[in-house]
């Protein structure tokens, strides 16, 4: 599975937008790109996935480069509820999400 | 719909004892897993199980053991709890199969102290 690099830490202004960088520079073609997030030690909650095409939910956009080596997750409205954890994460072909240290993200009132 | 749920919540073990802790998910989903997380830090993997019948290692298997009853429930089992086990861990069930799949459900732990 590629490894993922990520901040590990930001802040983020309630209300404005929240933009998570994450590498992924070894990814291959068949991975995708996921993203996770874990609010105050409980269980962690998914918020997104893709391949290599921009995706969009009623949580969050997510954005990948054309290279596929990066991508950002975009939380278009920051409240204070989305203080957490968040975990990029390269799924490969076993069943398995291998999670990282992820980043600490902040949004102060 | 309750998802995965966990027993128990809490627990504090002695050095040496034993415990199972239990996970079950009403979702119908093919591959569980078992995750620790130590303070301050990500989700280790610890078993998963692809779909019923089977059962495979993660990062940190030794001292624990599991078993998929069925298709809906995946034990963990501590044979001689360690100070160093614990932690807080985390079931989780997907129906992924492969590269694409769909979201993973977590648990909402199992908060874990050896003394």
């Amino acid at each position: 599975d590629a490894k993922t690099t990520q901040p590990t830490s930001m802040d983020c202004a309630e209300g404005r937008a929240a933009n998570l960088p994450c590498n992924h520079s070894t990814i291959s073609g068949n991975e995708y790109v996921y993203w996770y997030r874990q609010i105050h030690s409980q269980g962690p909650q998914y918020i997104i996935h893709g391949l290599k095409n921009n995706e969009t939910n009623e949580m969050a956009s997510l954005i990948i480069t054309e290279d596929r080596k990066s991508s950002t997750l975009i939380l278009p409205h920051a409240t204070l509820r989305d203080t957490a954890v968040y975990y990029c994460i390269v799924k490969g072909h076993d069943y398995k999400l291998s999670f990282g240290a992820g980043t600490t993200v902040t949004v102060r009132a | 719909n309750a998802g995965v749920t966990q027993t128990p919540k809490f627990q504090v073990l002695k050095t040496g004892q034993s415990m199972t802790l239990q996970c079950a998910q009403d979702m119908n989903h093919n591959s569980m897993y078992w995750y620790r997380q130590d303070p301050g830090m990500g989700l280790r993997l610890i078993y998963y199980s692809a779909s019923e019948g089977t059962t495979d290692k993660g990062e940190v298997p030794n001292g624990y053991n599991v078993s998929r009853l069925n298709k809906r429930e995946f034990s963990l089992r501590l044979e001689s709890a360690a100070p160093s086990q614990t932690s807080v861990y985390f079931c989780a069930s997907s129906e992924s199969k492969g590269a694409k799949g769909t979201e993973a459900f977590f648990g909402q732990g199992t908060r874990l102290t050896v003394v």
